[in-house]
């Protein structure tokens, strides 16, 4: 059973532009949640997918997007970055909405 | 507002001493909490859980304890080991929410 994978693993922005970042769960989970790391401090959770449909949010901005696909793939889309969004981007996978989740190691963004 | 609370940004121990990492919540609604431990340039790993109906949890090295009354929980980890060495997040979740709320972390160093 392969673990949860992310890509890519560092990417360099710049303000005002897009990022798509992406995350392969572990086979057989249907529920991915997308959480932002800045320095020092603890993942901040963003939204969750459960079969495809956002599942509940944080208190992001609506240019904070997802999608997920039949296939156990998700997508993170951020729209007109900005420097704050200067973090690790880190999804988890768990088996269903209220079990344990498994993380990625993580996408490190800098947005210049 | 902080929900979780670890107050000790930093622990220092030695090789097969006891190591007590603690963790503090403010919101009564959550049922369900989690240690995570997260080494450089990798995800999060889950440690161990603990569930409110309970106020301990043992796995192999690691036992968790909950307090809900003085809403505190703690990691033991006993005996250290140098590879015990990285940051250790304390998460919690309530009953039909998605998301987990982290603490800040606490680095914990394992001196020989």
């Amino acid at each position: 059973e392969t673990g949860v994978t992310q890509s890519p693993t560092h990417l360099i922005k710049t303000r005002g532009q897009q990022v798509t970042l992406r995350c392969s769960s572990q086979s057989g989970h249907n529920t991915v949640s997308w959480y932002q790391q800045a320095l020092g401090q603890g993942p901040q959770f963003i939204f969750q997918y459960y079969r495809e449909e956002e599942n509940g949010r944080g208190n992001f901005p609506p240019r904070f997007s997802g999608l997920q696909f039949p296939n156990y793939s998700s997508e993170l889309n951020v729209n007109a970055l900005e420097l704050d969004d200067s973090a690790l981007y880190l999804c988890a996978s768990s088996p269903d909405r209220d079990e344990t989740q498994y993380f990625g190691p993580g996408t490190r963004l800098l947005v210049l | 507002d902080q929900q979780v609370k670890q107050n000790s940004p930093s622990l220092s121990v030695q090789e097969g001493r006891i190591s007590i990492l603690n963790c503090d919540y403010t919101n009564s609604m959550f049922d369900y909490f989690l240690w995570y431990k997260k080494y450089p340039a990798e995800g999060p790993t889950f440690l161990i859980s603990i569930s409110s109906i309970k106020d301990k949890n043992e796995d192999g090295r690691f036992t968790v304890f909950l307090n809900k009354s003085a809403k505190h929980l703690s990691l033991h980890i006993v005996p250290s080991q140098p590879g015990d060495s990285a940051v250790y997040f304390c998460a919690a979740r309530h009953q039909g929410a998605q998301k987990l709320v982290f603490g800040q972390g606490t680095r914990l160093t394992i001196n020989p």
